[in-house]
This record gives C-alpha cells, structure tokens and sequence, in this order.
C-alpha cells in the first residue's frame, strides 16, 4: 500500500493567515493527489483534484501543488469556515489511501 | 445538484451482516448513475477517513476494488435502473464501527477523486 503523511498533524492560525500543510507519499504517484476539508460533524469535501486543480465553486484562496511524492495545500487568507480538517488521499493505484488528517484550530 | 443519501446503519452483534444502500438522486443535473462509478469511505469514532471499496460502472464491467481490511467480508454492488449503490458487510466486527460515506467517484484520465459525498451512516459492531 502506498502511505500518506500529512505533517504537521495539527496547527493553529488566525483569521487572515495564510497556511500550508503538507503530504508525503511513500512512493511517487505523479499528480494523483486530491485534498479534501471536513468541517466538524460534516461529511468530507472535495477542494482539490489531481494536486492542483480547483474543485468548482471552491473558493480560489485555496489552491494545491506538487507532483512525485512531495504536495502541499495552501489556504491564503484564512475565513472562519476554513477551520476544520484537511486530508489528502491517492489514487495512484485503486487501493485509495489517505493521510492522518491536518487538524487547523483558531489560535 | 447531485445528492446520495446512505441508508441501513445501525447496532449489530459482532459476527453478524448489514446491508447498507446508498440512493442517488439530482439526475436532472446532467448527473447519470448509470455512468458513475461509485465509492465507500468511513470513519471511526474520532479517527481519520478510511477507504472501503469502489464499483466501477458497467461500461468497466461494474468490477470492484476494496480495502484489505475489508478484503472478502464486504461486498460492493449497484442497481443502476433505481440509482442505487449497496455495502453488504458480512462478518462484522467491532472494529467495522464507523459512520459510512457513500460518494461518486469522477476522474481525468484515471486520476480518481471522491466529488459528492452522502452525510453518511452509522454502523456499530456490539454485543
């Protein structure tokens, strides 16, 4: 199976922030990365496919890069609904797995 | 708008099955089920998000791919004349506890991602 670590597995930042979490795979996966956001008691959703790629009406302060084994998922501009948990996940090969999750608090 | 709505959750004994549906609806929005190949992903209690299972469409010959921790207990199927995906998990153990997400699964040249989710259901393995 091919692992994915988020780092860091928690942060804390302010309105207006801008923040940058990152995912390693444990081998190269090209851009088979997506980013996904689950707000408390939600459902996860869909941000980013195929590491850089806006997921439509997701607003444009979040964006993606990265291709190999190395991805991050930058927020600019942080707005109170961003608060929430971040997980990246590949589909590289059809055993999807995703990372730990990126728990982004309120400072 | 493409909307899934999961269905089935509940307490179960260990060792015993639980069928799980998952229901489409929002074809009017240019969405075809029939096209769709379909997802499974859950969450234990205060844990991460975990992979279940995928069924592709027919035109991919509806195959199916799963998770190793749910390798030959869990079985994914559709109905695709009423827009329906199904979980069937046999031989449940506690471990299986978790809220179950239904999602679409859409792709550019075969890089999938999970584009609508259900809210999900839950699913408890307890005596």
């Amino acid at each position: 199976d091919i692992q994915m670590t988020q780092s860091p597995s928690s942060l804390s930042a302010s309105v207006g922030d801008r923040v940058t979490i990152t995912c390693r795979a444990s081998q190269s996966i090209a851009n088979y990365l997506n980013w996904y956001q689950q707000q408390a008691g939600k459902a996860p959703k869909l941000l980013i496919y195929a590491a850089s790629s806006l997921e439509s009406g997701v607003p444009s302060r979040f964006s993606g890069s990265g291709s190999g084994t190395d991805f991050t998922l930058t927020i600019n501009s942080l707005q109170p609904e961003d608060f929430a948990t971040y997980y990246c996940q590949q589909s590289y090969n059809t055993l999807f797995t995703f990372g730990q999750g990126t728990r982004l608090a309120i400072k | 708008e493409v909307q899934l709505v999961e269905s089935g959750g509940g307490l179960v004994q260990p060792g015993r099955s639980l069928r799980l549906s998952c229901t489409a609806s929002g074809t009017d929005s240019g969405f075809t089920f029939s096209d769709s190949a379909m997802n499974w992903v859950r969450q234990a209690p205060g844990k991460g998000l975990e992979w279940v299972g995928f069924i592709r469409d027919k035109a991919f010959g509806a195959t199916t791919e799963y998770a190793a921790s749910v390798t030959g207990r869990f079985t994914i199927s559709r109905d695709d004349s009423n827009a329906i995906a199904y979980l069937q998990m046999n031989s449940l153990k506690p471990e299986d506890t978790a809220v179950y997400y239904c999602t679409t699964l859409s792709d550019v040249y075969y890089n999938y991602f999970m584009d609508v989710w259900g809210k999900g259901t839950t699913v408890t393995v307890s005596s």
